[in-house]
């Protein structure tokens, strides 16, 4: 079974610039989240979808990030303008029903300068 | 609302020496309990998952964990531990209703020859 593929591995950008990430999740997975790993601390919570509506945005930085999954299956993350403390490791995981694990991307690292 | 504390933020052990990572949780609902290890580069790779039944839960690595109730903890634990038990451990939590997933801060387990 093919795991969780995120896009690009690494990326860095200029403070204000945007930039996107991509994330496809396993076939048939309900769930879809997006993670923000600073370095040095756990996970947060970005968004969580099911299928393609929007179950949790709270932590979402509205102002700035903004994040979609079209037809429930592949999602894309976008920040704009990026600061320079959007810099970490950005995390895609999903889920395939209520009582299962999440299964996590390799991450993609964005560097802000 | 849900949270995880992960008590010890780095853990330094010699090799073939037992270890112990200590996790609380706080929730206002029943939840499903996991440890996660991430090594460096790398996203977060499932050790081991309380669902429900048997308190004591066995992973991959030879770790093991404890559900405790009443204490609301959920420790993970390795009888001997090897170079390559090096990494950071976090330790989750899910709701079955929301699926939202919870994590700690991280444990950074060292372990020298």
């Amino acid at each position: 079974e093919a795991g969780v593929a995120q896009s690009p591995r690494y990326k860095i950008i200029e403070k204000r610039q945007s930039v996107a990430f991509w994330c496809n999740p396993i076939s048939g997975h309900a769930t879809l989240y997006w993670y923000q790993q600073i370095l040095g601390q756990g996970p947060k919570l970005l968004i969580q979808f099911q299928n393609n509506g929007v179950v949790d945005d709270s932590q979402l930085p509205k102002d700035r990030f903004s994040a979609e999954r079209l037809k429930g299956v592949d999602s894309t993350l976008k920040i704009q303008p990026a600061k320079l403390e959007d810099s970490a490791v950005y995390l895609c995981a999903s889920r395939p029903t209520a009582h299962g694990e999440a299964f996590f991307g390799q991450g993609t690292r964005l560097t802000v300068v | 609302a849900q949270s995880v504390t992960q008590l010890d933020s780095q853990v330094p052990v010699f090799e073939e020496a037992p270890v112990e990572l200590r996790c609380n949780y706080s929730s206002s609902v029943s939840v499903y309990l996991f440890w996660y290890v991430q090594y460096p580069n790398q996203g977060l790779q499932l050790l081991l998952k309380y669902l429900s039944g048997s308190t004591l839960v066995k992973g991959i690595n030879g770790f093991e964990a404890e559900f405790n109730k009443s204490q609301t903890s959920f420790h993970l634990r390795k009888p001997s531990v090897h170079i390559s038990d090096t990494a950071e451990y976090f330790c989750a939590v899910i709701s079955p209703v929301s699926g939202k997933l919870t994590f700690g801060q991280g444990t950074i387990l060292t372990v020298h020859p």
